[in-house]
């Protein structure tokens, strides 16, 4: 299956918020709740951030939050801080033979 | 807490072979699938392929399909990749990950493999 389309930049000042939109067709994101998010700073490993669509992990701060609106998922940051900077990846698990595929990815920068 | 250490990676010729290891410590390794998910130098992250708790169920991305093998030895808490016939576009960092439902909820460091000749 193809991979979910996410724009390649998005870019906020400190305090603003910004979307991330993460799109896939009926079959995929538009038929089930299993997108996921992850932030990847640089040169460190991808970390947890929304899964099931909406759900934050514990530890994860309430400024971020997820949403779905047809065949599109998004990504919102609140009060956007300096550290938040980094890349962000939308991901889904379908019921498919090859059951996950990521977004290509988003870079956040910070102004 | 929860670890993944990967270990494994170097440089390898086309053509060759290499096994990567993930020890898992801080968590029931046996009660979780586990996966492998790759990111080539520069771009975004590819999954590679998983496996159930039991490694009963086992899948894989269409771009490794007959040439990886993942396994899992859960007496030992680990989860392998064994990597053969391997092609310049396989240069990736590889991230084991603990797979918390319908998401990779913990990832290890990664390991760096490189095929080159």
């Amino acid at each position: 299956q193809s991979a979910l389309t996410q724009p390649p930049s998005v870019s906020g000042s400190p305090g603003q918020s910004v979307t991330i939109s993460c799109t896939g067709t009926s079959s995929d994101v538009g038929s089930y709740n299993r997108v996921s998010w992850y932030q990847q700073p640089p040169g460190t490993a991808p970390k947890l951030m929304i899964y099931e669509v909406s759900n934050r992990p514990s530890g994860v701060p309430d400024r971020f939050s997820g949403s779905k609106s047809g065949n599109t998922a998004s990504l919102t940051i609140s009060g956007l801080q300096a550290e938040d900077e980094a890349d962000y990846y939308c991901s889904l698990y379908t019921s498919s033979s090859t059951p996950v595929v990521f977004g290509g990815g988003t870079k956040l920068t910070v102004l | 807490q929860v670890q993944l250490v990967e270990s494994g990676g170097g440089l390898v010729k086309p053509g060759g072979s290499l096994r990567l290891s993930c020890a898992a410590s801080g968590f029931t390794f046996s009660d979780y699938y586990m996966s492998w998910i790759r990111q080539a130098p520069g771009k975004g992250l590819e999954w590679v392929s998983y496996i159930s708790s039991s490694g009963s169920t086992i899948y894989y991305a269409d771009s490794v399909k007959g040439r990886f093998t993942i396994s899992r030895d859960n007496a030992k808490n680990s989860l392998y990749l064994q990597m053969n016939s391997l092609r310049a576009e396989d240069t990736a960092v590889y991230y084991c990950a603990r797979e918390g439902g319908y998401d990779s909820d913990y990832w290890g460091q990664g390991t760096l493999v490189t095929v080159s000749s």
